[in-house]
C-alpha cells in the first residue's frame, strides 16, 4: 500500500460546528504532516509528527488541534472556523530518518460558511 | 530560513515544444530539490527530484538540472503535450534524517500545453 488515504473529501461546516478531517497510511512512515493550500498557491506547512509526536508547529491558531493517535493515523480537529480557513487540506507522510520525499493525499477539502 | 523563487508564474507553449521553470533558493546548506504537478483539485504529484550531490537528472521527457554555486536549479520538459498542463511547484529542504523535517515551496508555475 503506497497511499495515504484523506476523509472526507468534502467537508461544509459552519463556524460554530466541529468537526474532524482523518488521514491513513500503511506505508511505515513515522513523520506526518498537515499542509494547508488555498487556491492558486502552495501548499502551507501547518504541523508536523515525528515517531507520534509533534515537532513542529507553524505557529497554526489553536481552532485548528492535530492529533496522532498512532503511527498509521493523524486527525486535525477543527473548532469555531472562519471562512478564510476555507481551504484545500492536505495531509502527507514521509519515512523517517527523513530522505525528503513526501507522499500526499487527495486532500479534503474544506468550506466554512 | 529557507525562501524559494519560482519563475515563470505563468507558462504557455505549443505542443511539441520545450518548456523551461526556474528556481533559486536561499539556504546553501538545501540538498534535495522536489519538482511537483498539481493538476486542478488533484494531489500535489512528485514528477522528479534532484540531491545536491548530482547535476542533472532525466525520466524520459523531463529532466532537472542542479547548480549549487548559483543555488539554482530548473525544470526542463521536451516535446511537451496537453496532458502536461498543470501548476509544477518546485520546493528545497534539508534532508538530513532528522525528525524536524520542513519542505520550501516555490509559489507555483501554471502550465498551458496549447494544441
Amino acid at each position: 500500500d503506497t497511499e495515504v488515504t484523506q476523509t472526507p473529501k468534502h467537508l461544509v461546516m459552519g463556524m460554530t460546528n466541529k468537526k474532524s478531517l482523518k488521514c491513513e497510511q500503511h506505508m511505515g512512515h513515522r513523520a506526518m504532516y498537515w499542509y494547508k493550500q488555498k487556491a492558486k498557491k502552495p501548499p502551507e506547512l501547518m504541523f508536523v509528527y515525528s515517531y507520534e509526536k509533534l515537532s513542529i508547529n507553524e505557529s497554526v491558531p489553536s481552532r485548528f488541534s492535530p492529533e496522532c493517535p498512532n503511527s498509521s493515523l493523524l486527525n486535525l480537529h477543527l473548532h469555531a472556523l472562519q471562512p478564510e480557513d476555507s481551504a484545500l487540506y492536505l495531509c502527507a507522510s514521509s519515512p523517517l530518518p527523513n530522505t525528503g520525499e513526501l507522499f500526499f493525499g487527495e486532500g479534503s477539502r474544506l468550506t466554512v460558511l | 530560513g529557507e525562501n524559494v523563487e519560482q519563475h515563470p508564474s505563468t507558462l504557455s507553449v505549443q505542443e511539441g515544444d520545450s518548456a523551461v521553470i526556474k528556481c533559486t533558493y536561499s539556504d546553501s546548506a538545501s540538498n534535495y530539490f522536489p519538482w511537483y504537478k498539481q493538476e486542478l483539485g488533484k494531489r500535489p504529484q512528485l514528477i522528479i527530484d534532484i540531491r545536491s550531490n548530482v547535476g542533472e537528472k532525466k525520466d524520459q521527457r523531463i529532466a532537472v538540472t542542479l547548480n549549487k554555486t548559483a543555488k539554482h536549479f530548473s525544470l526542463h520538459i521536451t516535446e511537451t503535450q496537453p496532458e502536461d498542463s498543470a501548476v509544477y511547484f518546485c520546493a528545497a529542504s534539508i534532508s538530513s534524517g532528522g525528525s524536524n523535517y520542513k519542505l520550501t515551496f516555490g509559489k507555483g508555475t501554471l502550465l498551458t500545453v496549447n494544441p
